[in-house]
């Protein structure tokens, strides 16, 4: 089936560092979205992208959706303590019925 | 506005027993899903309904669950009878439609079964 290979699987850095996460499909997709998971609670969207080369920011975080449409990065500037948490990329295929497709998470700690 | 709501948030079960988990999409959503999540698997896709309708269910595990959705505001998640290796996290999630849409999660709800 597909996968979505994400990496780092865990990342620990000082507070103001940072950070950079990616993910990479075999298949082309349509959508790329980034999410984040605190301790305790549900995923919660970060950024959404759906097309080839798009670059979108929100606050501190940015992402890619890459020219192939096989992979994706997000990037933290400037990392504080509370972008402690587990993020998420998910795809989306063409011909799917809108079903995503989840990488296995990259955990990030920050140190104060 | 209301986001997915799920209930129970927590639940602790004893083996055999049965349990059922709920689920309110976002109103106006028109697909519904219905995922696990384990520190050793991730966050893996039990079954999604569209307009109420199962499309794909080749997550569910095994015949021990079943998920259903009676009308558009409600689904349930079912699991007769629960098994220790059942504990998990299980998340509901919604999304409007198809194209240039996201999904959106509820907080989940966290079983365990000793």
């Amino acid at each position: 089936g597909q996968q979505l290979n994400q990496s780092p699987q865990s990342m620990f850095i000082q507070e103001g560092e940072d950070v950079s996460m990616n993910c990479t499909s075999s298949s082309i997709f349509n959508t790329w979205l980034w999410y984040k998971q605190d301790p305790g609670e549900g995923p919660v969207l970060l950024i959404a992208l759906y097309k080839a080369g798009e670059l979108t920011s929100n606050g501190r975080l940015t992402a890619q959706f890459g020219i192939t449409r096989k992979d994706s990065f997000l990037n933290i500037s400037a990392s504080i303590p509370s972008d402690v948490g587990i993020y998420f990329c998910a795809g989306q295929t063409e011909g799917s019925q809108g079903n995503l497709i989840f990488g296995k998470g990259t955990k990030l700690s920050v140190k104060p | 506005d209301a986001g997915v709501i799920q209930s129970p948030r927590h639940e602790v079960t004893e083996m055999g027993q049965e349990v059922t988990l709920r689920c309110k999409p976002i109103s106006g959503h028109d697909y519904l899903f219905w995922y696990r999540q384990t520190m050793m698997r991730g966050l893996e896709l039990l079954i999604y309904f569209n307009n109420n309708v199962p499309i794909d269910d080749s997550g569910m595990p095994e015949d021990r669950f079943s998920a259903k959705m009676p009308n558009a505001s409600f689904s349930t998640l079912k699991i007769q009878p629960s098994e220790p290796r059942d504990s998990a996290v299980y998340f509901c999630a919604s999304r409007p439609g198809v194209t240039g849409n996201t999904i959106y999660f509820g907080e989940g709800s966290w079983l365990t079964v000793v």
